[in-house]
């Protein structure tokens, strides 16, 4: 059964800074793109960020471009998203998801939320 | 970047109803088209993708059609747990792979 778990969410200041992981199992990870997807509390899904099998090709939605950043350890079977200068806006629950788009698989979701 | 336009933003029906929800796209994305089903807490689920391709699983009130720009999901005959939100999500050529606003269904 496959099965991602992410971790890292919680509560930062605006301006600071906060690295998601997320562990999958249940398939072999290096052979899938993975995604992030994230949900503003009461709002729609909003793609963010993805990165090929080999961690060759990233790619991010303009609101994010800059900022975060996407990467991979195959070794360690380990998706991560590292997230700088977070806004208020970029409070939200963060998916990771198998594969580029049509995502059979996802997480449970960690709660991002950004305050002072 | 494509964007997804979906309609309606929400609807309210009742069991056994036929459903219909639509997902325009701003150019031709040749029928690289997922749909997902989100319950309140819960992770989306993968209902149909290639537009039309039903998901292991799924059941088969369900079904998804269109071409070019314009797509749709139809639930045939509505059940109490479909009562949710829907989301469509484009996945041709390059990311970004937008979604659509959301539809959610409500019981009348």
């Amino acid at each position: 059964e496959v099965q991602l778990l992410e971790s890292g969410g919680g509560l930062v200041q605006p301006g600071g800074s906060l690295r998601l992981s997320c562990a999958p199992s249940g398939f072999t990870f290096s052979s899938y793109a993975m995604s992030w997807v994230r949900q503003a509390p009461g709002k729609g899904l909003e793609w963010v960020s993805a990165i090929s099998g080999s961690g060759d090709s990233t790619y991010f939605a303009d609101s994010v471009k800059g900022r975060f950043t996407i990467s991979r350890d195959n070794s360690k079977n380990t998706l991560y998203l590292q997230m700088n200068s977070l806004r208020a806006e970029d409070t939200a629950v963060y998916y990771c998801a198998q594969d580029l788009g049509k995502h059979r698989a996802w997480g449970q979701g960690t709660l991002v939320t950004v305050s002072s | 970047d494509i964007q997804m336009t979906q309609s309606p933003s929400s609807l309210s029906a009742s069991v056994g109803d036929r459903v219909t929800i639509t997902c325009r796209a701003s150019q031709g994305i040749k029928n690289s088209l997922a749909w997902y089903q989100q319950k309140p807490g819960k992770a989306p689920k993968l209902l149909l993708s290639a537009a039309s391709r039903l998901e292991s699983g799924v059941p088969s009130r369900f079904s998804g059609s269109g071409s070019g720009t314009d797509y749709t999901l139809t639930i045939s005959s509505l059940q109490p747990e479909d009562f949710a939100t829907y989301y469509c999500q484009q996945y041709y050529s390059t990311p970004p792979f937008t979604f659509g606003q959301g539809t959610k269904v409500e019981i009348k």
